[in-house]
């Protein structure tokens, strides 16, 4: 389809294992965000590419998050040595840079740290 | 990004219509209301936005006071698909959309 989207739909992982969600924005998209979503809250913002270069990694909660958008388009996020106040839905979305546009966003990553 | 504040819940009858407020008070001249709404297990999904004159497309109305410190996003008629979680954030138009969602009105369409 034409939308953003993010795989795997469903994650589970024992505490301490690394992780890696993947995002496929829409072609041509040249902003990316990362947002984190725990139970009945809104979505948080983690970080920001503009094509390929991180502008914005200010949300990021710990070092052990990572993401990275290397040819500009797919974003990964990986989070090493995962603990539980890790789980959440990881959303991701994106934007084309032009004005009176909205972000798109993709049903997001639900990750449950056992 | 300018906060926003919503009620947490509201109720709406399957058919009538549902007015969901939105205080912005601190936007800024560049900022624009953006509707979101979030239905389970789903990301959000993109429902308006306007800047200050009054929007309409096919899924709602948006009304935004003069002085622009609210707004109300109008589905004229609700159905039960319209449950769902409704996020109003203010961002910039374009460019790098840093946004700030609160969390949400939880909008219940009753049978």
């Amino acid at each position: 389809g034409a939308g953003v989207s993010q795989s795997p739909r469903y994650k589970v992982a024992k505490r301490g294992q690394d992780v890696a969600l993947r995002c496929d924005p829409i072609s041509g998209h040249v902003s990316l965000f990362w947002y984190q979503q725990a139970l009945g809250q809104g979505p948080e913002f983690l970080t920001y590419f503009q094509n390929e270069a991180q502008l914005d990694k200010s949300g990021l909660p710990s070092d052990r998050f990572f993401a990275e958008r290397p040819e500009g388009s797919v974003s990964t996020l990986k989070i090493q040595r995962t603990q539980q106040e890790d789980s959440a839905v990881y959303l991701c979305a994106s934007h084309s840079f032009r004005d009176n546009e909205p972000q798109h966003f993709g049903d997001g990553t639900r990750l449950s740290i056992l | 990004d300018a906060k926003t504040t919503q009620p947490p819940s509201m109720d709406c009858a399957e058919g009538r219509a549902a007015n969901l407020p939105c205080n912005h008070s601190t936007i800024s001249g560049n900022e624009y209301v953006y509707w979101y709404r979030q239905i389970h297990s789903q990301g959000p999904q993109y429902i308006i936005h306007g800047l200050k004159n009054n929007e309409t497309n096919e899924m709602a109305s948006l009304i935004i006071t003069e002085d622009r410190k609210s707004s109300t996003l109008i589905l004229p008629h609700a159905t039960l698909r319209d449950t769902a979680v409704y996020y109003c954030i203010v961002s910039r138009s374009g460019g790098y959309q840093k946004v700030t969602f609160g969390i949400g009105t939880k909008l219940q369409v009753i049978p």
